[in-house]
């Protein structure tokens, strides 16, 4: 069973560019969610998306959005980015809600904006 | 907010000796306690959960106690190994609870010293 996948792995952006990242799920699972990673920050939670809505949403500045296809695969996009959005992007994904146990993580697409 | 504190940031101890990571919680309604292992390179994977209605569980060299009233939960590993080297979130969140937004602590580095 293929796990995770996030597309692309790395990208280097500018100060106010847009971009948006794709994540595919394990075949099966209608969760997706989306989390920041950064050092000394830990993760942190972005989104989730379940059966194509938004289920749930962290505090974070609406430059931060999200979608989920049919296929339950999920892009997420970052508008005029700011140099502190530099990070590891992860998505994880589940059969069910983020809230109903293991989350199944990708390998992250790393951003950096210059 | 809610928030989860974990402690210590990196952790190296001698190969075959015990490791120990602490984190707290501040949400009440938290009641389903994963803690997820990052290895280089690649997406947190989970290596055991625990549930508020438990106080202690195990799984071979890996457990993990839970104090519900002082909000603490703990990961040990028992003699360490050099796989056991990566970074070790706790992470805290309501189960089966949509309106849960899962909180991830700061991650632990843990070094083993052969």
């Amino acid at each position: 069973k293929a796990g995770v996948t996030q597309t692309p792995r790395y990208l280097i952006k500018t100060r106010g560019q847009q971009v948006t990242l794709s994540c595919s799920p394990i075949s099966g699972h209608r969760s997706v969610s989306w989390y920041q990673q950064t050092p000394g920050q830990g993760l942190q939670f972005l989104f989730e998306y379940f059966s194509e809505t938004q289920r749930n949403k962290g505090n974070f500045p609406g430059r931060f959005s999200g979608r989920q296809f049919s296929n339950s695969r999920s892009e997420m996009n970052v508008s005029t980015l700011e140099l502190g959005d530099s990070a590891l992007y992860l998505c994880a994904s589940s059969f069910g809600g983020a809230d109903t146990g293991e989350l199944f993580f990708g390998e992250g697409s790393r951003l950096t904006v210059l | 907010g809610e928030n989860v504190e974990q402690h210590p940031s990196t952790l190296s101890v001698q190969e075959g000796d015990s490791a120990v990571i602490k984190c707290t919680y501040s949400d009440s309604a938290s009641n389903y306690f994963p803690w997820y292992k990052q290895e280089l390179g690649k997406g947190p994977q989970l290596i055991i959960d625990i549930r508020s209605n438990v106080g202690e569980k195990k799984d071979q060299r890996i457990a993990v106690t839970l104090n519900k009233t002082a909000k603490h939960f703990s990961l040990h590993i028992t003699e360490t190994q050099p796989e056991d080297s990566a970074v070790y979130f706790c992470a805290a969140t309501g189960l089966y609870s949509s309106a849960s937004k899962i909180i991830f602590g700061s991650g632990t580095r843990l070094s083993i010293r052969p």
